[in-house]
């Protein structure tokens, strides 16, 4: 799984409640990423960093940031999590940018009640 | 707006049997195409990347075509076999950007005994 694994797997929480998903990396990728994946759509980016405290937003950022304090670990907190924030969320690295295959992690399960 | 979409939105073959998996795309400027193939509950596996210039792509039993002047592309899968049972994605990157990426939704795939 190139190196990837995200804690946790699965989690439920309440609404409300703050959430920090860890997506962690042995291959030293300079660029992480955060997608959701939802019923009806495509892979949707969240935040993506492309360095040590160098991170950007994506298509569907609101109500989530990041932190990348050290090159193997891109966190993902949900400050209040809501309902609609109900989904499997995906890691994914890569050496190069957007331009080269990415590498997905197992994914964290969410449900928000 | 970058789009891809993909058809049909499921498919289900007896083994043994090949299938043929579509994929249009409105994304510019063009960088590359890849398929990725993603089982149940896990995280989604490259199986082919290519760029303008390439027409044609083979990973085992798995072949990718892409027409850059029709935007489309194609991934036919030989000799069906039961692990093939899963979700294809096509995914287009636009040149320049880390976030440059547009995911279809998918083709879920059952190949039955």
């Amino acid at each position: 799984d190139a190196g990837i694994t995200q804690s946790p797997r699965h989690k439920v929480t309440e609404t409300g409640t703050p959430v920090t998903l860890r997506c962690h990396q042995t291959e030293n990728h300079r660029y992480m990423y955060w997608y959701r994946q939802d019923p009806g759509h495509g892979l949707r980016l969240i935040h993506y960093s492309y360095g040590v405290k160098d991170t950007d937003k994506g298509e569907v950022s609101d109500g989530y940031s990041v932190s990348r304090s050290k090159t193997e670990d891109f966190l993902l907190t949900l400050e209040s999590a809501t309902s609609s924030q109900t989904s499997v969320y995906f890691c994914a690295i890569n050496q190069a940018g957007a331009e080269e295959t990415q590498y997905f992690g197992p994914g964290t399960r969410l449900l928000v009640l | 707006k970058n789009q891809v979409e993909q058809s049909p939105q499921s498919l289900i073959i007896l083994e043994g049997k090949n299938c043929t998996l579509q994929c249009n795309y409105t994304v510019s400027p063009f960088s590359n195409l890849r398929w990725y193939k993603q089982d149940t509950g896990r995280g989604p596996v490259s199986l082919t990347i290519m760029t303008f210039s390439e027409n044609t792509k083979s990973n085992g039993r798995y072949t990718a075509t892409l027409d850059a002047d029709t935007k489309q592309s194609s991934l036919h899968i030989t000799a069906s076999q039961l692990s093939d049972s899963a979700s294809y994605i096509c995914v287009v990157s636009a040149r320049g950007g880390a976030d440059g990426l547009t995911f279809g939704k998918g083709t879920h795939l059952i190949i039955q005994p």
